[in-house]
Formats: structure tokens, C-alpha cells, sequence
């Protein structure tokens, strides 16, 4: 089965500053990816996903991430953190289960920006 | 504007009063699901449908039920709810097949005391 490791639980970096969230998955091939964001009192909303090809994919709101197959990682990156960035980032796989695309979730990082 | 609609978004209700939160979409999505979220634990998927009237369990469907009568509604029905099930619930939908992001609902914020 697959599953999700998101190591950090909180991260706080200061306005202006990079950014880089870490993702790491367990499974036997290549699976789909995805980044999601949660501000507080909402749902989740897709930041991005890698399912083939290029390894740097980008997404809204100035997000990347880099699929690293080496590493079985696929960490999520920002140049230049703003305040509205500060929310709960979710990073998922999801893996083909007889005919459905199953999706598992990591824990989740919370991200605080202070200025 | 394309959505998932959850109610409602706040409950608090007592150990073993049956309730109900209602999920709907409007994407003519086929594959719909529900997550509940605890803290330190992501989100863990308790059941999912298909297509209309094909649902099956996920990772934690104990003390749930749901049901698929119509394609656009997915509800998620607690028939004896307990403490340890005071959770944040969301509703998930998406196309069916390989390559499909979720899209969520807004949650429902559930106290069972």
C-alpha cells in the first residue's frame, strides 16, 4: 500500500523568505501527486500535480514542486512567502486500485508567516 | 461556479442521536468520497462511491453509512454517533479514471458530546 510522509508538522518562516515543504511517498511505481492547500475554515484546494514528463511542475499562487524519483520526493517550493500563504499544506498520492484512483494523504504541514 | 456543497458546516449533537450531513456537487462528477480530518492523522478516506448506487468502504467506515441514490448527492449518515467520532468531515468528488484531482467541500466541523 501506499503511504505519505509529510516530516515537518509546522514550519514558520518570515515574509519575503523561501519556502520549501517536504513530501516523500512509498510505492512500487510511479504515482500521481498532488499538492493541496487548506486556509483555515476550508476545504482543501489543489496547488498543484505531477502525473508525467516534466519533473518541475508549477502551479497557482507561485508554487512549484520537483518530483524526484531517486528520492521518492516531491517537495513544494516558493520563492518569496507571502502572509495569505499561511494555511495547511497537504501532499497526496494517488495510486490506481481496481478501477478507481485511490488517494492517501499525508499529515499535513502547517505553515505560519510571521513578518 | 463549480462546487461541493456541504451541510451543515457546524454541529454538535449527543452520543446515539442519528444525524446526517448532506453532500452535493455539481460537476456531473462520477466518483465521490468522504474524509474525515484529526489532528496528527491527514485525512483518512471512510467511504466512496463510483457512480450512483456503487459505494464502498475506505480506510475507517466504521460507524458510518452512506448512500448514492442520485449522482450528484453523496450523504454521510451517522445512525448512533460517539465521541470518537468529533471530527472535521469533507466531501470529496472527482471525474472517474486516472489523472483527476478532488475537488472538496468546505467541511463540517462535527462535536458529538
Amino acid at each position: 500500500a501506499q503511504s505519505v510522509t509529510q516530516p515537518d508538522i509546522h514550519i514558520t518562516v518570515s515574509e519575503g523568505a523561501s519556502l520549501e515543504l517536504r513530501c516523500n511517498y512509498s510505492y512500487g511505481a510511479t504515482p500521481y501527486l498532488f499538492w493541496y492547500v487548506q486556509s483555515p475554515g476550508q476545504g482543501l484546494q489543489l496547488l498543484l500535480k505531477y502525473f508525467s514528463g516534466d519533473t518541475l511542475v508549477q502551479g497557482i499562487k507561485g508554487f512549484e514542486a520537483e518530483f524526484k524519483r531517486s528520492q521518492s520526493s516531491f517537495n513544494l517550493r516558493k520563492p518569496s512567502v507571502h502572509w495569505s500563504d499561511a494555511a495547511e499544506y497537504f501532499c497526496a498520492v494517488a495510486v490506481n486500485s481496481g478501477g478507481y484512483q485511490k488517494v492517501t494523504f499525508g499529515i499535513g504541514t502547517k505553515l505560519q508567516v510571521i513578518p | 461556479e463549480a462546487q461541493v456543497t456541504q451541510n451543515p458546516r457546524y454541529l454538535i449533537t449527543v452520543t446515539g442521536k442519528k444525524l446526517t450531513v448532506t453532500c452535493s456537487q455539481n460537476m456531473n462528477h462520477e466518483y465521490m468520497s468522504w474524509y474525515r480530518q484529526d489532528p496528527g492523522l491527514g485525512l483518512r478516506q471512510i467511504y466512496y462511491s463510483m457512480n450512483v448506487e456503487v459505494t464502498d468502504k475506505g480506510d475507517v467506515p466504521e460507524g458510518y453509512k452512506v448512500s448514492r441514490k442520485e449522482k450528484r448527492n453523496f450523504p454521510l449518515i451517522l445512525e448512533s454517533p460517539s465521541p470518537n467520532q468529533t471530527s472535521l468531515y469533507f466531501c470529496a468528488s472527482s471525474r472517474t479514471g486516472t489523472r483527476r484531482e478532488a475537488f472538496f467541500g468546505q467541511g463540517t466541523r462535527l462535536t458529538v458530546v
